[in-house]
């Protein structure tokens, strides 16, 4: 079975910090994706990142950043100089694959809520 | 292309009723699924398609119902409504095997109320 554990509930941050999102996940595929998705206040899910897991670079778009831990097994997301329109859910998600394929199935932490004050 | 579509956004049942909600994308996406959203919880997938013709149970199936006669659609049947069944559902869709770029891509949801 697979599980994506999110242990920070809720976070809460002045804009321009730096917050980092924590994601461990458990699976018994040798090969699987992990995602990181972002839901607004509007509630729409928003595609941030997907991982390859036998890609263990880091990678950084702007202002968000991923650091993928094999080793521990986590996947965790940071946000430099946070600000107001980053407040959210964040989801972690896992996605194992079986004869190269997903099949369409991922599953999702529990999420963070983010909250960037003025 | 619209990408995924959900309709309605909003609903509300009486215990023991019965409604679709309905799901459709247009990018020729070959894998389909539901989730439900709840607090606390995350999404949780209630049943996925790999094809037309093909759907399969996923973690939390009871009380729904699945069926996917062309690419393009996927309903998800409420066959008795119950509170528990109160909820935000998403519908997904992604490319199907053999190809890289296996992302989900989410609907805008469906919040439904269960009285």
């Amino acid at each position: 079975a697979q599980k994506v554990t999110q242990a920070q509930t809720e976070i809460s941050v002045v804009e321009k910090e730096d917050v980092t999102l924590d994601c461990v996940y458990e699976t018994r595929d040798t090969t699987y994706y992990l995602f990181w998705y972002k839901q607004p206040p509007s509630g729409e899910l928003v595609f941030l990142i997907r991982r390859n897991s036998f890609d263990e670079q880091n990678e950084i778009s702007g202002r968000y950043s991923w650091n993928f831990q094999k080793s521990t097994s986590s996947f965790n997301f940071t946000i430099t100089a946070s600000q107001v329109v980053d407040s959210a859910v964040y989801f972690c998600a896992l996605s194992g694959l079986v004869g190269g394929t997903s099949y369409g199935k991922l599953t999702f932490g529990q999420g963070t809520i983010l909250t960037v004050h003025p | 292309n619209a990408g995924v579509t959900q309709t309605p956004k909003f609903q509300v049942l009486k215990t023991g009723q019965s409604m679709t909600l309905q799901c459709a994308q247009d990018m020729n996406h070959e894998y389909m699924s539901w989730y439900r959203q709840d607090p606390g919880m995350g999404l949780r997938l209630i049943h996925y398609s790999v094809g037309a013709g093909i759907t399969d149970q996923g973690e939390v199936p009871n009380g729904y119902n699945v069926s996917r006669s062309t690419t393009e659609d996927f309903p998800l049947r409420l066959l008795s409504a119950a509170p528990s069944q109160t909820s935000v559902y998403f519908c997904a869709s992604s490319y199907g095997s053999g190809v890289p770029q296996e992302t989900q891509y989410f609907g805008p949801g469906t919040r439904l109320l269960v009285l």
